[in-house]
């Protein structure tokens, strides 16, 4: 079955502490992207990734760190947690379908709450 | 860069109706534009895309049109049904497989039988 898996779902955390949620990709697909959604703001991207060790910057990338050592993971770090990074994260992964179109599947996302 | 503007922010139909939501977005160099819908407590799920080549691209109850001279697009759903309830999301994009895409600010879509 074609998926995206973020973990943890849910985590609570404290200012400061210095966190990690992994998301996983069992597509092969070459693109994966980060967004955080906020009541007001919509889905705003935070990191994508063309491919392994080739990684931009979105719209609000300030804050947040990503890696791409595999093709398959796509971990965001957050080395010092703020209270306004306190959102609902989703992870998506995408590939060219042909003919212009695009197969692309998030993942089922990470409600982070920063104290 | 790129602003992506959604209309009507709420959406009230009748089963049966159809739905149309547009959006314009300010980058004429964008060349990509998706549609999805987000099913509450779910990730959002990609419906329906239209490249800047094409002007209306359609798959069964759905339909997407595209105008680059006035820079907006359209979802169109027909014959609506109450699980086509849901927040819908426009995007933009100018470069590949829908990565740095921006965003509209979503529709919420009520059809009632």
């Amino acid at each position: 079955e074609a998926q995206v898996t973020q973990n943890p779902r849910y985590l609570i955390t404290v200012t400061g502490k210095k966190l990690t949620v992994t998301c996983s990709q069992n597509m092969n697909h070459e693109y994966m992207s980060w967004y955080r959604q906020d009541p007001g703001l919509g889905l705003r991207q935070i990191y994508y990734s063309m491919n392994v060790e080739v990684t931009d910057k979105g719209d609000v990338p300030e804050g947040y760190k990503v890696s791409r050592k595999e093709k398959r993971n796509f971990p965001l770090i957050l080395e010092s947690p703020s209270p306004n990074q306190t959102s609902l994260y989703f992870c998506a992964s995408s590939r060219v379908a042909g003919l212009g179109s695009y197969e692309q599947y998030f993942g089922p996302g990470t409600r982070l709450t920063v104290t | 860069g790129e602003n992506v503007e959604q209309h009507p922010s709420t959406l009230s139909v009748q089963e049966g109706d159809s739905a149309v939501i547009k959006c314009t977005y300010s980058d004429s160099a964008s060349n990509y534009f998706p549609w999805y819908k987000q099913e509450l407590g779910k990730g959002p799920q990609l419906i329906i895309d239209i490249r800047s080549n094409v002007g209306e691209k359609k798959d069964q109850r759905i339909a997407v049109t595209l105008n680059k001279t006035a820079k907006h697009f359209s979802l169109h759903i027909t014959e609506t049904q109450p699980e086509d309830s849901a927040v819908y999301f426009c995007a933009a994009s100018r470069k590949q497989a829908g990565t740095a895409l921006i965003f509209g600010k979503g529709t919420t879509l009520s059809v009632s039988s």
